[in-house]
């Protein structure tokens, strides 16, 4: 079974542009949530979708966003960037009612 | 205010002989512990995780212990080897939620 892919896997972008990154989950796996993991701060949750509803947010602000689509792939969106949202993004994938979570290999945000 | 932490950033272990990671928390809601290791340019790997009903899950080289009452647990490692360098992050769940509450992690260095 394949795992959790995510899209683009390094990305360079100056501050006040927006970013796309894209996530597809295990086949099966219902729900997505993302991270963003930066130096010394551990993974930070941003929030998680299930059938294409937002469930639970983090503590981030409005300029992240994010959606799911009806065959359970996930973009998540950053407008305005800052310099501070440089990080490794991560996609996490899990069946519906379980707390096992499946990473993809994240992808690398640099903000110029 | 920090709901998972693991206190120590990094450990130093020879081949062979026992790792001892930890991990404390101070949500009393969470009641589903993971363990995820984590090799630099990579997703979190899920290793073993551990309910509230329980005090010990073991599989193969990896044992979690849980204490309640210190709302504590540890990833005992044993024997250690080189290939399980790796940062290692302790997550947490909450009572009806499957977002991750993650640790900063602890970074384990196997010697030979």
């Amino acid at each position: 079974k394949a795992g959790v892919t995510q899209t683009p896997r390094y990305l360079i972008k100056t501050r006040g542009q927006q970013v796309t990154l894209s996530c597809s989950p295990i086949s099966g796996h219902r729900s997505v949530s993302w991270y963003q993991q930066t130096p010394g701060q551990g993974l930070q949750f941003l929030f998680e979708y299930f059938s294409e509803t937002q469930r639970n947010k983090g503590n981030f602000p409005g300029r992240f966003s994010g959606r799911q689509f009806s065959n359970s792939r996930s973009e998540m969106n950053v407008s305005t960037l800052e310099l501070g949202d440089s990080a490794l993004y991560l996609c996490a994938s899990s069946l519906d009612g379980t707390n096992e979570q499946f990473f993809g290999p994240g992808t690398r945000l640099t903000v110029l | 205010d920090q709901q998972v932490k693991q206190n120590s950033p990094s450990l130093s272990v020879q081949e062979g002989r026992i790792s001892i990671l930890n991990c404390d928390y101070t949500n009393s809601m969470f009641d589903y512990f993971l363990w995820y290791k984590k090799y630099p340019a990579e997703g979190p790997t899920f290793l073993i995780s551990i309910s509230s009903i329980k005090d010990k899950n073991e599989d193969g080289r990896f044992t979690v212990f849980l204490n309640k009452s210190a709302k504590h647990l540890s990833l005992h490692i044993v024997p250690s080897q080189p290939g399980d360098s790796a940062v290692y992050f302790c997550a947490a769940s909450a009572i009806g939620y499957s977002t991750l509450t993650f640790g900063k992690g602890t970074m384990l260095l196997v010697s030979p």
